[in-house]
């Protein structure tokens, strides 16, 4: 069946260092997406990015990279110099292209930043 | 410009009064989705609609009930029915069944 699990419940850093969330993710299809959600205060889910399983290859954008490995079912999520601004929820997320019509959500990892 | 909408942004409905949460988008998708969010907790599939007139439930449809008449709206009753329905409503949609899903600015329904 597939799952995500975001084992980091709650991480806090001060402002400045990188940070890393976790995300590993189990799968019976060859053919899948994988997505990260940005929850900030307001509440509203916002799209950050969204990989297919036939691109293994790094992503960069500004002060965030994604790191996706099938080896170990892992999309992990780095935030370089973290801001107070990235304090919010961030979710980890897969749908089965060939399998299923909807999206599963990992329970997400708070992320305080401190000034 | 394109968007998706839900209104309102807070409700308070008495014990035992149904409540109807409105959904609304112009991106021309054809999948909506309905998401619980209590606090601290992830989203939980309420229900979800791949095209006009046919929807399923999701994991906690119990409680609730929806419609699809229109490809632009999917609203989401509350049933009486519905034990504890204090919590975030979330509201997506997204082209087809697996692809990127972009979420509407939520409503906070509160029972008094």
């Amino acid at each position: 069946a597939q799952k995500v699990t975001q084992a980091q419940t709650e991480i806090s850093v001060v402002e400045k260092e990188d940070v890393t969330l976790d995300c590993v993710y189990e799968t019976r299809d060859t053919t899948y997406y994988l997505f990260w959600y940005k929850q900030p205060p307001s509440g509203e889910l916002v799209f950050l990015i969204r990989r297919n399983s036939f691109d293994e290859q790094n992503e960069i954008s500004g002060r965030y990279s994604w790191n996706f490995q099938k080896s170990t079912s892992s999309f992990n999520f780095t935030i370089t110099a973290s801001q107070v601004v990235d304090s919010a929820v961030y979710f980890c997320a897969l749908s089965e292209v060939n399998r299923d019509d909807k999206i599963i959500f990992g329970k997400g990892t708070r992320l305080h930043i401190l000034p | 410009d394109g968007g998706i909408t839900q209104s309102p942004k807070y409700l308070f409905r008495k014990e035992g009064q149904n409540v109807t949460l409105s959904c609304e988008q112009n991106l021309n998708h054809d999948a909506m989705y309905w998401y619980r969010q209590d606090p601290g907790q992830g989203l939980r599939l309420i229900y979800y609609s791949q095209i006009v007139n046919d929807f399923q439930k999701g994991d906690i449809a119990e409680g609730y009930s929806v419609s699809r008449e229109k490809k632009e709206s999917f609203p989401l009753t509350v049933t009486s029915a519905q034990k504890n329905p204090t919590a975030f409503y979330l509201c997506a949609s997204s082209i087809a069944g697996a692809e990127t899903q972009y979420f509407g600015p939520g409503t906070r329904l509160t029972v008094l």
